[in-house]
């Protein structure tokens, strides 16, 4: 298995653009994860779905991000507009089930100037 | 709430000596999940080990130990013998059912160890 993939794995984006960051979870994967980790605020959970559903967003920081999941092998992460504060390291992730630890993707490095 | 704290922010050590990280947590959760990540300089998280609250037994794993106490809320991590390879941040984790459910994983701030040749 070629493990959770995201793309690009660097962005660099003006801010007022619209910046989409894409994952592929690891197949038979029930959950999945996006995260954000800065030096100020470490890692932090964004959203997460199971079997593509949203269960939890209380983590998405304002109404200028946007989680979906189309299908079971497909997620994207969408900011409109990005702002310089949002640049960070955007980590997805999926598990197999509730209990069993993530697997994190390599990450995907945004910088808003 | 669910917390985690890592208070060695960095930590250097020479290589082949021991080394140990510390992780206390709080939750009210009676079942709660435990979790060690390394994320190496190149930036990937690595997933290194999962224990349950019910068992408290300690955990080897070839030069990598954890000693889970549940009287003191810690979950510490010991390298041994440590190489340049271990260099990286290790962040402690925790996972509750009550607290949000077990998927919502809370992480601890890092402990960057650096291992000098």
């Amino acid at each position: 298995d070629a493990g959770v993939i995201q793309s690009p794995r660097h962005e660099v984006t003006e801010m007022g653009q619209e910046v989409t960051l894409r994952c592929k979870p690891i197949s038979g994967h029930d959950y999945l994860f996006w995260y954000r980790q800065t030096m100020m605020r470490g890692l932090e959970l964004l959203i997460y779905f199971n079997n593509n559903v949203p269960i939890d967003d209380s983590g998405m920081p304002e109404d200028r991000f946007s989680a979906k999941m189309p299908n079971a092998s497909f997620s994207t992460l969408k900011i409109q507009p990005s702002e310089p504060r949002d640049s960070a390291v955007y980590f997805c992730a999926s598990s197999l089930n509730q209990l069993s630890g993530y697997t994190f993707g390599s990450g995907t490095r945004l910088t808003v100037v | 709430a669910q917390k985690v704290t890592q208070a060695q922010t960095e930590i250097s050590v020479v290589e082949k000596e021991d080394v140990t990280l510390d992780c206390v947590y709080e939750t009210r959760d009676t079942t709660y999940y435990l979790f060690w990540y390394k994320q190496p300089p190149s930036g990937e998280l690595v997933f290194l080990i999962r224990r349950n609250s019910f068992d408290e037994q300690n955990e080897i794993s070839g030069r990598y130990s954890w000693n889970f106490q549940k009287s003191t809320s810690s979950f510490n991590f010991t390298i041994t013998a440590s190489q340049v390879v271990d260099s990286a941040v290790y962040f402690c984790a925790l996972s509750g059912g009550v607290s949000g459910g077990y998927q919502k994983v809370t992480f601890g701030t890092g402990t960057k160890l650096q291992v000098i040749p």
